[in-house]
């Protein structure tokens, strides 16, 4: 079945802890996308990246990289996760057309940072 | 800088029509997309307009001036089901990718 695939579903971790949420897409689009939502806050844009190989610092860069080594993949790391990183994180992929770039979004990780 | 403004809530009852406005401010403009979200789902495309005027596709329209930098999202004849969030999502062009608001939360009453 075509589409963006999110691991974990949900995820309680420790302050402190190393946390990788993984995303695979299978549409062979170039460009992929990790957003953050809270409650009030709308969709905020973590880091992107345009093809496989390159990436980019969206609105909330902070305290997360990502890593793009192929085009289906494009995991999202915390490397010492805060209780401020607790949220809703959302994938997504586009073909990476400039005009609509319509995105396409994954189910979704529910992280708890405690 | 880059802004954009919806409602934060609209309210309505089942049959009837309501539009959600949003205005934007961007550096560049190639288009302005639509997109819903349920409740614990995940937000799913519904229109693009790159052009001024009105986009039909069945109960839902999309509405664009891009002279106003104003666009709207119709939705009639709703239903239980068009409770959800909607985010007008404008693309500024170039390498900029698309704004996400904190999006327009419809609530249908029977």
């Amino acid at each position: 079945i075509a589409g963006i695939t999110q691991a974990p579903t949900s995820q309680i971790l420790a302050a402190g802890r190393r946390m990788t949420l993984r995303c695979t897409q299978d549409m062979r689009h170039n460009a992929m996308y990790w957003y953050r939502q809270d409650l009030g806050l709308g969709l905020r844009l973590i880091h992107y990246s345009n093809t496989a190989g390159t990436t980019g610092k969206g609105e909330v860069p902070d305290g997360y990289s990502v890593s793009r080594a192929n085009t289906d993949d494009f995991p999202l790391t915390l490397a010492s996760a805060v209780p401020s990183q607790t949220s809703v994180y959302f994938c997504a992929s586009s073909d990476g057309r400039q005009d609509t770039d319509t995105q396409y979004f994954g189910p979704g990780t529910r992280l708890t940072v405690l | 800088g880059q802004s954009l403004e919806q409602p934060s809530e609209v309210t309505a009852v089942e049959g009837a029509i309501v539009q959600i406005n949003c205005t934007y401010q961007t550096s560049g403009f190639y288009g302005l997309s639509w997109y819903q979200q349920h409740d614990g789902g995940a937000p799913t495309f519904l229109s693009y307009n790159a052009l001024d005027g009105l986009e039909e596709t069945g109960r839902f329209s999309s509405f664009l001036s891009r002279s106003d930098s104003y666009g709207y999202l119709l939705l009639q004849e709703l239903q239980m089901k068009d409770s959800a969030s909607y985010f007008c999502a404008p693309h500024p062009g170039n390498t900029d990718k698309l704004i996400f608001g904190t999006g327009t939360r419809l609530q249908v009453f029977p």
